[in-house]
């Protein structure tokens, strides 16, 4: 049983591009996020959801936009890729609100901008 | 401003050593919350403590054990007799409480262990 799967794994895309990944989670948990890790294992938060709801917006360009239509789910849309898109995005779901809480993370996806 | 330095980029150790994985932060605030995550090959980010700022009792799980010292910002991982499948890239992060209604996680740039048969 997958606490918090997305798909696809891999992701392999052209410039321009635009691109979805979904992420599901199935601990009804009421709180998800999306990180990115670069080449370097640098992990960054960029969103979180509270019930369907935006609570966190890092300074991430607005060609990424989140979406999420019910509290299990949470996707992430990718406009007009660039090469330092390159990088493997984590879903990420807690309880509750609240960076203190406990996170759950999926596989990751990893994103390749040719 | 918060900050968390991972200052071992990369740790070898024979199996059944014992290793420790520095963890220093910085941050103005009284209220905060410390976590260590392992990232095995595989990829995925897993949980493995939390710590709030007004716990300092150490703890111990298993062969591993956590030295948390608000003295000198430090909340040190250490693993006992390691082996084989402690191999992955650990990482060190801190937030703020959610009371002062600022939002920030910071994780440390990891330190990745190698643990050689």
């Amino acid at each position: 049983d997958t606490a918090v799967s997305q798909t696809p794994k891999y992701l392999v895309t052209q410039m321009g591009n635009d691109k979805s990944i979904k992420c599901e989670q199935n601990l009804g948990h009421d709180t998800m996020y999306w990180y990115k890790q670069d080449s370097k294992k640098f992990l960054k938060i960029m969103f979180s959801y509270n019930n369907k709801e935006l609570i966190i917006n890092e300074t991430v360009p607005n060609r990424f936009s989140p979406k999420s239509p019910d509290k299990a789910h949470l996707n992430l849309h990718i406009n007009s890729l660039e090469l330092g898109d390159s990088a493997v995005y984590f879903c990420a779901s807690s309880q509750r609100p609240g960076l203190e809480e406990e996170q759950y993370f999926g596989p990751g996806t990893r994103l390749t901008v040719t | 401003a918060q900050k968390v330095t991972q200052a071992q980029t990369e740790i070898s150790v024979v199996e059944k050593e014992d290793v420790t994985l520095d963890c220093v932060y910085e941050t103005r605030d009284t209220t905060y919350y410390l976590f260590w995550y392992k990232q095995p090959p595989s990829g995925e980010l897993v949980f493995l403590i939390r710590r709030n700022s007004f716990d300092e009792q150490n703890e111990i799980s298993g062969r591993y054990s956590w030295n948390f010292q608000k003295s000198t910002s430090s909340f040190n991982f250490t693993i006992t007799a390691s082996q084989v499948v402690d191999s992955a890239v650990y990482f060190c992060a801190l937030t703020l409480s959610m009371d002062t209604g600022r939002r920030a996680l910071t994780f440390g740039s990891g330190t990745r262990l190698q643990v050689q048969p």
